[in-house]
């Protein structure tokens, strides 16, 4: 049974500042992994989404790799800003399955 | 393009009581999802549809029905509802997740339904 981590669960960073943000699996047979951003009281956006044949995907500030063989996605936000400031989940799409597994999320404050 | 819209937005409901949560998509996707969160949690799928007549369940189908008449539309339906479904309901839809042409499998999710029971 696939699980998704995400660690870690809350970060704050000062303006600026460039961060990663972890997404863990269990099963690497994966079709693909996205990354959505959720405002409060809000749904979630899909921010960049990876195939399994690719090994990153760029959207602005923002990058996302995907490491099947050792079950790891990161996303990269550089440069980051107030208006980051929001929940980030990760989600899998396992190979033989139409089911999307989400981790609980990180949610990130940047300072000004 | 109005994407996946969600009614209502708000609701609260008794002990007991039964109610539909309507989800409806535009983009003509073949895959629909209802998917609830809980505080401090991710989300747990309830069901979801690979098209029209065709449904499954997710992790915690109990106390929820569906149904998918149509491309378009994929109702949430709670039968006696109880405190345990208090939480935000979230329907999504996808085209074709599993193959490898551009732009498929991306989720795209509605505004979301908060629910209370009491």
């Amino acid at each position: 049974k696939q699980e998704v981590t995400q660690i870690p669960a809350a970060l704050s960073v000062p303006e600026g500042e460039n961060l990663v943000l972890n997404c863990s699996f269990t099963d690497s047979a994966i079709y693909n992994l996205q990354w959505f951003r959720q405002d409060p009281g809000k749904g979630l956006t899909s921010l960049l989404l990876i195939q399994s044949s690719q090994r990153e995907q760029t959207s602005g500030r923002l990058n996302a790799s995907l490491d099947k063989s050792s079950g790891r996605s990161t996303l990269y936000i550089a440069a980051s800003q107030p208006g980051d400031s929001a929940t980030y989940l990760c989600a899998s799409l396992t190979s033989g399955t139409y089911k999307y597994i989400f981790g609980t999320g990180t949610r990130l404050k940047v300072l000004a | 393009n109005a994407g996946v819209t969600q009614t209502p937005k708000f609701r609260i409901l008794k002990i007991g009581q039964s109610m539909t949560l309507q989800c409806t998509q535009d983009m003509n996707h073949n895959y629909m999802y209802w998917y609830r969160q809980d505080p401090g949690m991710g989300l747990k799928l309830i069901y979801y549809s690979v098209g029209a007549g065709i449904t499954d369940k997710g992790e915690v189908p109990n106390g929820y029905n569906v149904s998918r008449s149509t491309t378009e539309d994929f109702p949430l339906r709670l039968e006696l509802a109880a405190p345990s479904q208090t939480s935000v309901y979230f329907c999504a839809s996808s085209i074709n997740p599993g193959t490898s042409g551009s732009g498929t499998g991306e989720l795209f999710f509605g505004e979301g339904s908060r629910l209370t029971v009491l």
